[in-house]
């Protein structure tokens, strides 16, 4: 199994524009759960997605960031417009039956200039 | 909502020492509790967990501690090497069903002195 997959690896954009984040879930993988990583907030819970259908999206900052998953092997997570405030490293994370153990992906690297 | 919060924020030990860090939460449904190892520039890995059905558990040099009526559980590393050096996270979860997802305390910044 190739785990959790994230692109792209590094993002560096200007302030204003669209930035958006992929992932792809470990196959079977019923839970996908999108964090953001930052030295003064540490690993935030974004939203959490079960069987393609959003549960939790009360750690989404603002009305800025969306997320969808369309299917059960893609999301998709979505700033727009991007500030600089949002430069952090976002991970997926996919997990089983239960939301237990999760896998992370890789992580994206966003640079808001 | 579940609050966890993790003591020390930076732990420097001498390689063949022990470390142990400290996590507390707010949440007296919580019932699962895992540690992640993340190391600089990787993601974090999950290293050990604990439900709150048993109150330790080891896996070769690394154990985890429940505490369920003091709310507090701890990561025990036994016998230090340079590999260990990284950043460690403690979460609590309900895992029985609603809506919360994880919730992870700040993270110990842990340094294995040669």
């Amino acid at each position: 199994d190739a785990g959790v997959i994230q692109s792209p690896r590094h993002e560096v954009t200007e302030m204003g524009q669209e930035v958006t984040l992929r992932c792809k879930p470990i196959s079977g993988h019923d839970y996908l759960f999108w964090y953001r990583q930052t030295m003064m907030r540490g690993l935030e819970l974004l939203i959490y997605f079960n069987n393609n259908v959003p549960i939790d999206d009360s750690g989404m900052p603002e009305d800025r960031f969306s997320a969808k998953m369309p299917n059960a092997s893609f999301s998709t997570l979505k700033i727009q417009p991007s500030e600089p405030r949002d430069s952090a490293v976002y991970f997926c994370a996919s997990s089983g039956l239960a939301k237990e153990t999760q896998y992370f992906g890789p992580g994206t690297r966003l640079l808001v200039l | 909502g579940e609050n966890v919060e993790q003591h020390p924020s930076t732990l420097s030990v001498q390689e063949g020492d022990s470390a142990v860090i400290k996590c507390t939460y707010s949440d007296s449904a919580s019932n699962y509790f895992p540690w992640y190892k993340q190391e600089l520039g990787k993601r974090p890995q999950l290293i050990i967990d604990i439900r709150s059905n048993v109150g330790e558990k080891k896996d070769q040099r690394i154990a985890v501690t429940l505490n369920k009526t003091a709310k507090h559980f701890s990561l025990h590393i036994t016998e230090t090497q340079p590999e260990d050096s990284a950043v460690y996270f403690c979460a609590a979860l309900y895992s029985g069903g609603g809506a919360d997802g994880l919730t992870f305390g700040k993270g110990t910044h842990l340094i294995i002195q040669p």
